[in-house]
């Protein structure tokens, strides 16, 4: 069954430095979000993609954030200048269509940033 | 934006029992899923179920989309079981197609 793959599984950074989270959406999948868990807290949505251009981001996706899907695979969030709060599990996510009445989200496994 | 409220917060089973989540949401949805999330952080897809009933194996999930709730039922609980229960909901009403998570249900089933 295909599924969302995510690298690396955990990253330990230095507040201040820049980091690059890589997802491999579901091949056949049009749109691609990145969600995120501070540990004992709830899943929180950060970012939609689709057709190339943020479609949607919530209040924590400020200008240290960014996405990109560099080419026809990968999806990535690049956060600037990390800092001690952006300690948190990382989630990737992709659907195949998600207007209105929008399909299945499917999860990668996450990955665990610890920022020091 | 939408409001999902998840209860209990905690449950405790023996292994064999029944149990029942409840997710209850403020706006008509257009996706409603539930996940588990496993000893090693992984979000399971369970169900996706905005509407009606689904049944899968020892799992079944019910959504009354009128009065804006979700059930979640496990029938003869597994250690494997235990882990945190979330339901999550893309209101109708946003511009996107975010999922809002609840707080979650944390099953713990002993042997």
């Amino acid at each position: 069954e295909p599924e969302v793959t995510q690298t690396p599984s955990h990253q330990v950074t230095q507040m201040g430095q820049e980091v690059i989270l890589r997802c491999v959406p579901i091949s056949n999948h049009l749109y691609f979000y990145w969600y995120r868990q501070i540990l004992g807290q709830k899943v929180e949505f950060l970012v939609s993609f689709y057709n190339n251009e943020i479609s949607e981001k919530s209040e924590i996706f400020d200008d240290q954030f960014s996405v990109e899907r560099p080419d026809g695979s990968n999806f990535t969030l690049k956060i600037r200048s990390t800092k001690l709060e952006d300690s948190a599990m990382y989630f990737c996510a992709s659907a195949m269509w998600a207007l209105r009445g929008t399909d299945t989200q499917y999860f990668g496994p996450g990955t665990r940033l610890t920022v020091l | 934006g939408i409001q999902v409220e998840q209860s209990p917060p905690d449950l405790i089973l023996q292994e064999g029992a029944n149990s029942t989540l409840r997710c209850n949401f403020s706006d008509s949805v257009n996706n409603l899923q539930w996940f588990h999330q496993n000893p090693w952080g992984q979000l399971i897809n369970l169900f996706y179920i905005p509407s009606g009933t689904k049944q899968n194996g020892r799992l079944s999930a019910t959504t009354v989309a009128t009065e804006r709730y979700s059930l979640l039922y496990i029938s003869s609980s597994q250690t494997t079981d235990s882990g945190v229960y979330f339901c999550a909901a893309e209101g109708r009403e946003t511009s996107g197609s975010r999922l809002t998570f609840g707080e979650g249900t944390q099953l713990t089933v002993n042997p």
